[in-house]
This record gives C-alpha cells, structure tokens and sequence, in this order.
C-alpha cells in the first residue's frame, strides 16, 4: 500500500525563526511530490517536485525532493504569523491522478 | 471564474439519514475528485469521476456510498444511512486534465452524525 509519512506531526516556533518539515514516501509508482497548504478551508497548493535535487521557490518558502531517499523537504524562512496552518505533502502515483496524502504538520507561529 | 464550490459548508445529520454533498467544478473543469478527511488525518482518495463516468472509485466504501458527476449539474457525493465513523471534512478537487498541479480544491463540507 502506498504510504506518505510526514514529520513533524506539529511544530510551535517564534516569528522569524527557520523551519524544516519533512516528508518521505513509499510508493509503487511515483510520477510527482505535490506540497499544500491548509488553513481552516481548501488546500492551496505550494509546490510540484518531479525531478531531484531542483529546489523550487516561492518567497520564503522553498522545497526540494530527494528521489535516491524518496523524501522532501518544505522550508520557510522568516516564519510570520500568517504560516500557521497545516502543511501537506502529497505524492502522485499516476493511477487516475489520485494522490496519496501524508496526515500533514501542523505549524504555530507565535508572536 | 469562481473556484471549485462546494455545499453546504456544514452538515449535521441523525444516524441513520441521507447526505448529499455537492461539489461544482471550476468553469472549463471536467475531472472531479473527491477526498475524506477524517480528523488528525490526512486526505483520503474516495472516488474519480469525470462526466458521465466513474473512473476510478477503489477509495470509497462499497456500501453506503456513491457519487456522480452528471452531465448537468454538480458532481454529488451521497452517503445513506450515515453513521457516526461518517463525521470527515469532504473535499472536492477539479482539474481540467489529470495533471495533479492543475487540481483545484473546494472549501470543504464538514460532515457532522450525531
């Protein structure tokens, strides 16, 4: 069964500090790594990661897949109030486009 | 161009009763996905539908639970005689191809059975 683990599963850092969450995968067949973000409503998508050690960014937040370790890491820098949420990584198997979810990191920003 | 539009927003049901959730793709969108999200879990796959057809439903339970995605109208998902394990957040993502980047996701419909 195809399976994301994502770690931490929550996190409380200070404005302006650095954070690293991770995701890793065990799957069939990968055909992309997707990571979102989830405030009280829709996932809004972050990044789509196909090939490895290319780091995408998007202002504070960056992330880059490791295909030899089946893993990803998010970044974000200068973390702000407005990051709290909870990330998701997600990764597509290419069966129908569905993808498989990690249960998520929660992340509090405090002031 | 709204988003993807789910409704209602909230749903309280009895055990035992109907629910029907509603997902309106985003204009020009004709791939439907609808996901569970059970609480301190991550999404789930339920089902894949495109107009007309199902194309993939091997996430959803094979009793109580159906969708469909007619050729007018928004996609439903419907679940009978609903149960207490039955209290999720549904989400409903479109796309226009099955590229996962061009997915979509509405805001949600939060099942509650009491």
């Amino acid at each position: 069964e195809d399976k994301v683990v994502q770690s931490p599963l929550s996190l409380v850092v200070h404005e302006g500090d650095t954070v690293t969450l991770n995701c890793s995968y065990e799957v069939t067949n990968f055909r992309s790594l997707l990571w979102y973000k989830q405030e009280k409503k829709a996932p809004t998508f972050l990044f789509m990661l196909t090939s490895s050690g290319i780091e995408k960014k998007s202002g504070r937040l960056s992330s880059i897949l490791d295909k030899k370790e089946l893993s990803s890491i998010l970044n974000i820098t200068a973390t702000q109030t407005g990051d709290s949420a909870i990330y998701l990584c997600a990764v597509d198997t290419g069966t129908a486009s569905k993808l498989t979810f990690g249960t998520g990191t929660r992340l509090q920003v405090t002031l | 161009n709204a988003g993807v539009m789910q409704n209602p927003r909230h749903l309280v049901r009895r055990r035992g009763q109907e629910a029907r959730l509603r997902c309106s793709p985003m204009k020009g969108h004709s791939h439907v996905y609808w996901y569970r999200q059970l609480p301190e879990e991550g999404l789930k796959f339920m089902v894949y539908l495109q107009k007309e057809n199902i194309i993939d439903e091997s996430g959803m339970p094979k009793e109580r639970f159906s969708a469909e995605f007619p050729k007018e109208g928004p996609s439903i998902l419907r679940i009978q005689q609903v149960v207490r394990g039955d209290s999720a957040a549904y989400f409903c993502a479109s796309s226009y191809d099955t590229n996962p980047y061009g997915y979509t996701f509405g805001s949600g419909t939060r099942l509650t059975v009491v």
